[in-house]
């Protein structure tokens, strides 16, 4: 069975920088792209980018070009989001999910989120 | 604001049918596919409908998608007090990237 199991909650300041980690088991890791999505408290899904492990490619979503760097270690089947420049709005809960590559949206299997918390 | 519109609820009595509404444009839905994922409180969303109208393993029948133009409709039939949740759309965008997602406000369904 498939698993995305994520780092746990943090707490950041703003203008400071958070990792969040999604290491997968139970399924190959290069061949399916990884996505992040957050939700804000009471709000919807916000698709931030992804990268396909095997040919390290990633896509970001405009609003976030230049403050989000998403990795993948290979070795270790898991993947990275790197956001920068906190700042409070980016208080949400930060979801991995597996996506097919040739479904693009098509996430089938998602981790249990992380509540990152921006405050002063 | 989000690229894709719903309405943001949703209402019905056990055992009866309804549908949630999904619109975007020629950019979205109207040349990639429609995903509908189901979120229940507090748990991360699972994939009820893909490729606009086909449903993963597992996912009862009573569920289905449909697509006409630049809108999309999830169906639930035979309403249950379990399938209160926040319903979202999702669609690939052409006018980004291509391959950027984009989701639906969400409509939070309610079971009366």
């Amino acid at each position: 069975q498939v698993q995305l199991v994520q780092s746990g909650a943090e707490v950041k300041k703003p203008g400071s920088s958070v990792t969040v980690s999604c290491k997968t088991s139970g399924g190959p890791f290069s061949s399916f792209p990884i996505s992040w999505v957050r939700q804000a408290p009471g709000q919807g899904l916000e698709w931030i980018g992804r990268i396909i492990p095997i040919v390290d490619i990633t896509n970001y979503a405009q609003k976030f070009q230049g403050r989000v760097t998403i990795t993948a270690d290979t070795s270790t089947s898991t993947a990275y989001m790197e956001l920068n420049s906190l700042r409070s709005e980016d208080t949400a809960v930060f979801y991995c999910a597996r996506e097919w590559e040739l479904l693009p949206g098509y996430f089938d299997y998602w981790g249990q989120g992380t509540l990152v918390t921006v405050s002063s | 604001q989000s690229v894709l519109t719903q309405p943001p609820s949703a209402s019905a009595t056990p055992g009866q049918r309804v549908t949630i509404s999904c619109s975007g444009s020629s950019s979205n839905i109207g040349s990639n596919y429609v995903y509908w994922y189901q979120q229940l409180p507090g748990t991360a969303p699972k994939l009820l409908i893909y490729r606009d109208n086909q449903r993963p393993s597992g996912v009862p029948d009573r569920f289905s998608g449909s697509k006409s133009g630049t809108s999309a409709s999830l169906a639930i039939s035979g309403l249950r007090s379990e399938d209160e949740a926040n319903y979202y759309c999702a669609a690939c965008d052409d006018n980004l990237s291509g391959r950027d997602v984009v989701f639906g406000g969400g409509t939070k369904l309610t079971v009366l």
